[in-house]
């Protein structure tokens, strides 16, 4: 089972500022790396897939990058709405598929 | 419009059996596997398994092989996850979510909370 490690575990930041968070695969997972956003109360909702190809409908502010075992998560000047739990996924070539632990993005 | 309705809050026994269930619609029912999310209370997400509704083919992470079945209804467009014996460590919200071989889980269900406890 590929072990996707995320770090930091909170962020804590002030709105305007940008956010960097890191995910690091135990195997190489290619580029077949998600993020995801999650709201109290609400479902997880697609940010990143591919590594870097944006979602339908998410805001520039978001990008993505890595390949192999490293992906970053880059949030480009965080709004208001931004506060929330972010995830990575990896479904690399054959399940099962995983989640990274989560980082807390956290208004200071 | 893609929607995935889930059923509502269950509370039960443990030792109990349990069937929820993910109704989709607005796509090919076919066109897109299902995959089941757990997210324990103040945790993360856990990725359970997934199904494929063209042939019904099922596959587990194995943390959750043997536990829980995924089943689906191609005449009702709608994909199940059922415990024949729930533990109080059931208790969570869970997740119907679906993808396709571009893109992963890119619609989601609202959530089924489960509560298991004597």
């Amino acid at each position: 089972e590929i072990v996707l490690t995320q770090s930091p575990a909170t962020l804590s930041l002030s709105p305007g500022e940008r956010a960097t968070i890191s995910c690091r695969a135990s195997q190489t997972v290619y580029n077949y790396l998600a993020w995801f956003q999650q709201k109290p109360g609400q479902a997880p909702r697609l940010l990143i897939f591919d590594a870097s190809k944006r979602a339908t409908g998410i805001p520039a502010r978001f990008s993505g990058s890595g390949s192999g075992t490293d992906f970053t998560l880059t949030i480009g000047g965080l709004e208001p709405e931004d506060f929330a739990v972010y995830y990575c996924l990896q479904r690399s070539t054959r399940p099962p598929i995983t989640f990274g632990g989560g980082t807390k993005v956290e208004m200071k | 419009e893609v929607q995935l309705v889930q059923s509502g809050a269950e509370v039960k026994k443990p030792g109990e059996s349990l069937r929820i269930s993910c109704k989709s619609s607005g796509y090919d029912f076919t066109s897109r596997w299902i995959s089941w999310v757990r997210q324990m209370p103040g945790k993360g997400l856990e990725w359970m398994g997934r199904i494929d509704p063209s042939d019904s083919y099922a596959n587990y992470s194995p943390s959750f092989r043997g536990h829980v079945t995924i089943s689906n209804d191609k005449s009702i467009t709608t994909a199940y996850l059922q415990w024949s014996s729930l533990r109080p460590s059931d208790t969570a919200i869970y997740y119907c979510t679906t993808e396709t071989p571009v893109t992963p889980f890119d619609y989601w269900g609202q959530g089924t909370q489960v509560t298991v406890s004597s």
